[in-house]
């Protein structure tokens, strides 16, 4: 089954600086890598995600990068923010059109944005 | 709009009892997924039903764990005889366009 590794496990910042997350997935045939925002108490809330036919996507502060050829995948923050401060999850699926499917996810970073 | 809900939002049991977990999903969504997050495992699959197909149970972690999901919405995740190694965070998620997925803020269980 699918494997994904997720680094740095914790990432501190200073507010402005951009933060970079890393993620490698072992399957060749997953297909969507959504990244996931994780505060205390809450659910995971999906902030950006890209499908394999695309290798980049960026949406305000936040960008998203794939690499198919070596498996790895990354989550770009930008100009970061106190309120960016979560823990992050990435994960990936091998999603057929019509087909739901199961996510399998990094093990999470804890980002810290600090003042 | 309304996003998933899930109930109840904590659940202390005593080793043994059997529980009940609640996930209304977001209105028109016709899949729906069980993960369930702990600190020593992080975030696994547990079950997903998807329309009118069978459910993949692969995740279910023993014959204890089960779910139903009544009428294309709603769905239990029922755990039978507890076990303290069940306390975890139970979190269900559900999705319209085939590969996006919501989460709803989960169910804290706690097994003394």
């Amino acid at each position: 089954g699918e494997n994904v590794e997720q680094h740095p496990s914790t990432l501190s910042v200073q507010e402005g600086d951009s933060a970079v997350i890393k993620c490698t997935y072992s399957d060749s045939a997953s297909n969507y890598f959504p990244w996931y925002k994780q505060e205390l108490g809450k659910g995971p809330q999906l902030i950006i995600d890209i499908r394999s036919n695309v290798g980049e996507k960026k949406d305000q502060r936040i960008a998203v990068t794939l690499n198919k050829t070596a498996k790895h995948f990354s989550l770009h923050i930008t100009e970061t923010q106190p309120e960016d401060s979560a823990v992050y999850f990435c994960a990936a699926s091998r999603a057929d059109t019509g087909t739901a499917s199961k996510l399998t996810f990094g093990t999470g970073t804890r980002l810290q944005v600090t003042l | 709009g309304a996003g998933v809900s899930q109930s109840p939002s904590n659940k202390v049991t005593e080793k043994g009892k059997d529980v009940e977990l609640r996930c209304d999903p977001i209105s028109g969504h016709t899949a729906l997924y069980w993960y369930r997050q702990s600190l020593g495992q992080g975030l696994e699959f547990l079950i997903y039903f998807q329309g009118n197909s069978a459910p993949d149970k692969s995740g279910l972690p023993s014959d204890r764990f089960s779910a139903e999901r009544t009428g294309g919405s709603v769905s239990t995740l029922t755990i039978q005889r507890t076990q303290q190694e069940d306390s975890a965070v139970y979190l269900c998620a559900s999705g319209h366009i085939f590969y996006e997925q919501y989460f709803g803020p989960g169910t804290r269980l706690t097994v003394t």
